[in-house]
């Protein structure tokens, strides 16, 4: 099977930068993802890492290094509305994301 | 942008009835799933549909759960007899690759009280 673990919350200030961790436990690998989700919404993908090394998308970037099964995405100069719950999820043995429990993130002023 | 589209958003019903879970994926999309997440949880997978049959499904996934392509455009999770440990948030997602990005819906809430 596949478990992953993240913390359950991080707070920040606005324009500041967070990360959040994320290691994983998976038979197999195909890569990892992280998902946004506001308030019981639609998840929506944020960022994929198949390689080690890290990615970048606007404020967002992803790490992965697959020899530590770890990977972290970092946010930069937080905004109000990135209060919001991010999930990594693993593509294991198939190509299908298992989800870990999720991260809320907390931005104040 | 198309999106996925999901019907109703909130369904009420009395447990040991049977709801049908109403979703529209993306159009050029191939690949078709079903998640859900109990309140404040993680996401969970429950089954995925390519080439008209399921693929995968997970322990979630009993004989009381079946999902349908009836036709082009919808794909349905029905429940047939549900119990109050069905409650939670239903994703219907799709995507047009084995190994692209999840476009999810907006989910439906099923209360079963």
């Amino acid at each position: 099977g596949q478990s992953l673990e993240q913390p359950s919350e991080v707070t920040a200030v606005e324009g500041a930068i967070v990360q959040i961790n994320c290691t994983y436990q998976t038979s197999g690998f195909y890569g990892l993802s992280w998902y946004q989700q506001h308030d019981g919404g639609a998840p929506t993908f944020l960022s994929y890492n198949a390689l080690d090394g890290l990615e970048e998308t606007g404020r967002f970037s992803s790490f992965l290094s697959r020899s530590d099964s770890y990977g972290y995405l970092l946010l930069q100069e937080l905004q109000m509305k990135d209060s919001a719950s991010y999930f990594c999820a693993v593509m294991g043995g198939s190509y299908i994301p298992t989800f870990g429990r999720g991260t809320s993130l907390i931005v104040h002023p | 942008e198309p999106e996925v589209t999901q019907t109703p958003s909130h369904q009420v019903t009395q447990m040991g009835q049977e709801v049908i879970l109403r979703c529209v994926p993306i159009s050029n999309h191939l690949y078709f799933y079903w998640y859900r997440q109990i309140l404040g949880q993680k996401v969970e997978f429950l089954v995925s549909f390519y080439n008209n049959e399921i693929s995968e499904k997970s322990e979630i996934f009993d004989d009381q759960f079946s999902v349908e392509r009836p036709d082009g455009s919808n794909f349905t999770l029905k429940i047939r007899s549900t119990k109050l440990e069905d409650s939670a948030m239903y994703f219907c997602a799709s995507r047009d690759r084995d190994n692209s990005p999840l476009h999810f819906g907006n989910g439906t809430r099923l209360t079963v009280t």
